[in-house]
């Protein structure tokens, strides 16, 4: 099966500082990744959608110069959260597509295991 | 405003028993849903999927099911597990061919399947 691997799984950092996070696809290509975060007992809020050789889509009230994101190769996207804050603290996911993949498979998603950030 | 709902936070099964877990959706344009699964700090993991071209698609204890005109799906499993026990969440999306569509999820709903 599509195996996404996202490092690290848990980071703690001082105000102020910055974070990345890998986000890799291990047996298959990804054009498209995507980036979200999750808050306690909520649902997964779409932060970005990452594109190999181009630049980020940003949803809606996401800050871009915030959390940097770059998908420089088929396999891997990186989300850095620069000047990290304790609102930042949250669990990150990332998911890819596999860019082979046929018809309606094209839709699924395979997702990392998470990062859970935690800013003091 | 939240396109696709699953109302119930939390749903407790005995094992054995058939677990049914329930997604309404809002946007008429949505034709491929998803539901995942996610055991706590991990991601979720993709189950099963269905077209809007079907009403029904299966998979060993798994069956989801899609009725289009009230805009409804249920994941079906039986029987269950202990080991099902998670949280699944219900996915939705449209039509896209770049495959940049991203999916919209419900807020899921916490299955526990006691023994």
């Amino acid at each position: 099966g599509a195996v996404v691997s996202q490092h690290p799984s848990r980071v703690i950092c001082k105000s102020g500082t910055s974070v990345k996070i890998e986000c890799r696809s291990l047996d298959f290509q990804a054009t498209t990744m995507f980036w979200y975060r999750q808050f306690p007992k909520k649902s997964l809020m779409l932060m970005a959608t990452s594109n190999e050789g181009s630049k980020a889509t940003y949803e809606q009230g996401v800050e871009k110069d915030k959390f940097l994101i770059n998908h420089a190769s088929l396999t891997l996207s990186t989300l850095t959260v620069t000047s990290a804050h304790p609102e930042d603290s949250s669990f990150y996911i990332c998911s890819a597509r596999d860019r082979l993949a046929g018809g309606l498979a094209k839709n699924i998603q395979y997702f990392g295991a998470g990062t859970r950030l935690s800013v003091l | 405003d939240q396109q696709v709902k699953q109302n119930s936070p939390s749903l407790s099964v005995q094992e054995g028993r058939i677990s049914i877990l329930n997604c309404d959706y809002t946007n008429s344009m949505f034709d491929y849903f998803l539901w995942y699964k996610k055991y706590p700090a991990e991601g979720p993991t993709f189950l099963i999927s269905i077209s809007s071209i079907k009403d029904k698609n299966e998979d060993g204890r798994f069956t989801v099911f899609l009725n289009k005109s009230a805009k409804h799906l249920s994941l079906h499993i039986v029987p269950s597990q202990p080991g099902d026990s998670a949280v699944y969440f219900c996915a939705a999306t449209s039509p896209g061919d770049s495959g940049n569509t991203p999916l919209v999820f419900g807020k899921g709903t916490r299955l526990s399947v006691i023994a």
